[in-house]
C-alpha cells in the first residue's frame, strides 16, 4: 500500500529558531517525487519544496531544506530561521514519476510559531 | 503568478440535492484534478482529467460524482445527490504535464451538507 505518515500532528517553534518536521512513506516503486505542501489559514495549498527520488542531493529552497533518506523512506523538512508567516499546516506527499496522476498525502503537521 | 481559482469558497446544501463546484485551472495547464479533505483527515485524491476524459479515479469517486470541462476555462465537479459524508473541503489542482510538473492547488471550496 502506498502511504505517507506524519507522526507529529502539531509542533511549535520559537521565532528565528529551526524546526524539523518528519515524514515517512511506503512505496515499492523506485521512481517518484516527494513534496512538502504548506496550507496557511488562507487555505491555499502552496508547494514548498520538491525532491526527485533519483537525486541523492537534498533539495533546498531558501530557508527550507529536506533530509531525504531513500533507503529509510524518510523525507523530513527543516525550516531555518522560522518566521511568523511559516505558521501553517504542512503536508508531506508523493506521486509516482510519469505514471500515476494522484498525489498521496500525509495527515499533516500543524506548525505554530511562537513570537 | 497565475493561480487556480475555485468558486464558491463555501457551499451549504441540503442532503439529497445536487451541487456543482467550479474551478478555473491555470490557462496553459492540461491536467486537472479534484481532491477532498474531510475535516481532521488527510487530503485524498478523487479524480484526474486529461484530454476531455477521466484518466484516473479513486474508489471514493463513485457514480454520484462526475467531472466536466464545459468550456475552455472551467473544470467542474458535480455531486448528484449529496450525502452528509460528502461534507469536506474540495480542492481543485492543475498541472502542465503528468508527474514531472507540480500540481498547483486552488483555495478550496468548503462543502457543508445539512
Amino acid at each position: 500500500a502506498q502511504t505517507v505518515t506524519q507522526s507529529q500532528p502539531e509542533m511549535s517553534v520559537q521565532e528565528a529558531e529551526t524546526v524539523t518536521l518528519s515524514c515517512t512513506y511506503d512505496t515499492s516503486e523506485s521512481d517518484y517525487y516527494l513534496f512538502w505542501y504548506k496550507q496557511p489559514p488562507s487555505r491555499q495549498m502552496i508547494l514548498v519544496i520538491r525532491q526527485e527520488a533519483y537525486k541523492q542531493q537534498n533539495a533546498t529552497e531558501n530557508r527550507f531544506s529536506v533530509n531525504f533518506q531513500k533507503a529509510a523512506k524518510s523525507f523530513s523538512l527543516k525550516i531555518s530561521d522560522s518566521q511568523l508567516g511559516d505558521a501553517a499546516m504542512y503536508f508531506c506527499a508523493y506521486n509516482l514519476m510519469n505514471r500515476d496522476d494522484k498525489i498521496i498525502f500525509g495527515k499533516g503537521t500543524r506548525l505554530h510559531i511562537l513570537p | 503568478e497565475p493561480e487556480v481559482t475555485q468558486t464558491p469558497s463555501h457551499q451549504v446544501t441540503q442532503m439529497g440535492q445536487e451541487v456543482i463546484l467550479r474551478c478555473v485551472p491555470i490557462s496553459n495547464h492540461l491536467y486537472f484534478y479534484w481532491y477532498r479533505q474531510i475535516l481532521g483527515q488527510k487530503v485524498e485524491f478523487l479524480v484526474s482529467f486529461y484530454n476531455n476524459e477521466i484518466s484516473e479515479k479513486s474508489e471514493i469517486f463513485d457514480d454520484q460524482f462526475s467531472v466536466e470541462r464545459p468550456d475552455g476555462s472551467n473544470f467542474t465537479l458535480k455531486i448528484r445527490s449529496t450525502k452528509l459524508e460528502d461534507s469536506a473541503m474540495y480542492f481543485c489542482a492543475s498541472s502542465e504535464s503528468q508527474g514531472a510538473q507540480p500540481q498547483h492547488f486552488g483555495d478550496g471550496t468548503r462543502l457543508s451538507i445539512l
